[in-house]
C-alpha cells in the first residue's frame, strides 16, 4: 500500500524554526485530515498534531501542522534539543480504505 | 486515562503463528476503537488493523489479510492480534492504540517486538 511522503532527515540549530513536509495525493491528504507522531528514540509514537492543525492538550504551541491541497508540513519554532525525534505524518486513504503513513522524518537539532 | 500495554512477542518460525495481546487498564477500552500498527527495524509505521468498539467491524491492510485476525474481549479489557502464516517481512515492533476520528491512532502502548527468523 503506498505510503505518504516524507524528507528522510531534516536539521536545525536550537531557536531555529524547522518544517517538516509530507506529500500525498487525492485519495489521502487531499480529501482527508492530516495527523503527526513524534517518536522520540526508542519510545512509541506521540499524537503531536491531529486534524491537519490542531493540537492535543499538553503539546507545545511551538509545534504547528498546515495543509494545502495534496501537502501538509510540521512546524517546530524555537527547536530544543529535547525535539530530536522521527517525525511521521499519517492520514487515511478514501482508495484503499486504509491509514496511510510518510515514512518518517529524522530531525537532528545541531 | 489510557495505559496500554502489550504483551505476546517474541521469535517464530517463518510459518507458524503468534498471538499478541493489549491490555488497557484504564476504564474506557470498550468504548474505544482500536487498532494494530506495526514497525520494522529502522522503518516507518504501517498501519495493520482496526476493530470497532463491539467488535462487530474489522478491517486490514491488504499485507496482512486472510493471516491476521484482531479480535477484543471487552470484559477483559484487552485487544488481540491472531497472527498466522507469518514471513519474515511481519518482523516488526506491534503497537496497539486507542482510535481517534474512526481510524487515526491516538495513544499507543509500548510496543512488543515479534521477530520472524528461522
Amino acid at each position: 500500500q503506498s505510503g505518504l511522503t516524507q524528507p528522510p532527515s531534516a536539521s536545525g540549530t536550537p531557536g531555529q524554526r524547522v518544517t517538516i513536509s509530507c506529500s500525498g495525493s487525492s485519495s489521502n491528504i487531499g480529501g482527508s485530515y492530516v495527523y503527526w507522531y513524534q517518536q522520540l528514540p526508542g519510545t512509541a509514537p506521540k499524537l503531536l498534531i491531529y486534524r491537519d492543525n490542531q493540537r492535543p492538550s499538553g503539546v507545545p504551541d511551538r509545534f504547528s501542522g498546515s495543509k494545502s491541497g495534496t501537502s501538509a508540513s510540521l512546524a517546530i519554532s524555537g527547536l530544543r534539543s529535547e525535539d530530536e525525534a522521527d517525525y511521521s505524518c499519517a492520514s487515511w486513504d478514501d482508495s484503499l480504505s486504509a491509514v496511510v503513513f510518510g515514512g518518517g522524518t529524522k530531525l537532528t537539532v545541531l | 486515562e489510557v495505559q496500554l500495554l502489550e504483551s505476546g512477542g517474541g521469535l517464530v518460525q517463518p510459518g507458524g503463528s503468534l498471538r499478541l495481546s493489549c491490555v488497557d487498564s484504564g476504564f474506557t477500552f470498550s468504548s474505544h476503537t482500536m487498532s494494530w500498527v506495526r514497525q520494522a527495524p529502522g522503518k516507518g509505521l504501517q498501519w495493520v488493523s482496526i476493530i470497532s468498539d463491539s467488535g462487530g467491524s474489522t478491517y486490514y491492510a491488504d499485507s496482512v489479510k486472510g493471516r491476521f485476525t484482531i479480535s477484543r474481549d471487552n470484559s477483559k479489557n484487552t485487544l488481540y492480534l491472531q497472527m498466522n502464516s507469518l514471513r519474515a517481512e511481519d518482523t516488526a515492533v506491534y503497537y496497539c492504540a486507542t482510535i481517534v476520528d474512526t481510524a487515526m491512532p491516538e495513544d499507543w502502548g509500548q510496543g512488543t517486538l515479534v521477530t520472524v527468523s528461522s
